[in-house]
């Protein structure tokens, strides 16, 4: 069965500070991973997927297989990065299904 | 503007009672769903199409009914309204690129059961 999970429900950095919201997942194969980004109240929007290894909004994300980890990483928070972050999985015996992490709020102070 | 539209945005209606939610794609995308957004913001899929075709049909109660009448909507028909169905529903579609499936989502609808 594929599961991600994503350890914490809410977190909260200053404005400046470095920020790791974290993923792990488990699932048999080769999985496809993603993060999604939602702003208050609006729709969910792809941040990112592992496979372009790209970085967007200064956020960037590395799969490690050996720890079954897709943890989230930006070196200095910016305060329009608050949000609800949800990491996601698919993979080739799942279809096109997404399983979707419980989701990080994340709150940048000021 | 090419996207994922959903209607209504927001819905509110008594316990009991019958309602739609429609969702429309114009990104020439093979494939449609739905999610539920609970109150704890947790995501879940309920049904995926493809070419009109239900390809995902998650343990979700016979009051939910979606239908695809062609490729690019997929809409949500609720019977029996409860309580519990009172979330945000989100329509997406996607695509494969370079063999990955990219998910574009809808704006949502919030349902609020009374």
């Amino acid at each position: 069965a594929q599961r991600v999970t994503q350890p914490e429900k809410l977190l909260s950095v200053f404005k400046g500070a470095p920020v790791e919201l974290k993923c792990n997942y488990s699932y048999s194969g080769s999985p496809e991973l993603f993060w999604y980004v939602q702003y208050s109240r609006q729709r969910l929007q792809l941040l990112l997927r592992h496979i372009s290894r790209e970085s967007i909004k200064g956020f960037t994300a590395d799969l490690n297989k050996g720890e079954t980890s897709f943890h989230l990483k930006k070196p200095f928070a910016q305060e329009e990065d608050s949000a609800m972050y949800y990491c996601a999985l698919s993979g080739p015996t799942s279809g096109s299904r997404l399983t979707f992490g419980e989701g990080t709020q994340l709150t940048v102070n000021p | 503007d090419t996207a994922v539209s959903q209607t209504p945005k927001y819905l509110v209606t008594q316990m009991g009672n019958d309602k739609s939610i429609k969702c429309e794609q114009n990104l020439g995308h093979d494939t449609m769903y739905w999610y539920k957004q609970d109150s704890k913001k947790f995501l879940k899929i309920m049904f995926s199409y493809n070419n009109k075709e239900l390809i995902i049909n998650e343990t979700v109660p016979n009051r939910f009914s979606p239908k695809s009448p062609d490729k690019a909507h997929l809409n949500l028909h609720i019977n029996s309204l409860e309580l519990g169905d009172s979330a945000v529903y989100f329509c997406a579609s996607s695509h494969l690129a370079g063999g990955l499936s990219i998910q574009f989502f809808g704006p949502g609808t919030r349902l609020t059961v009374l």
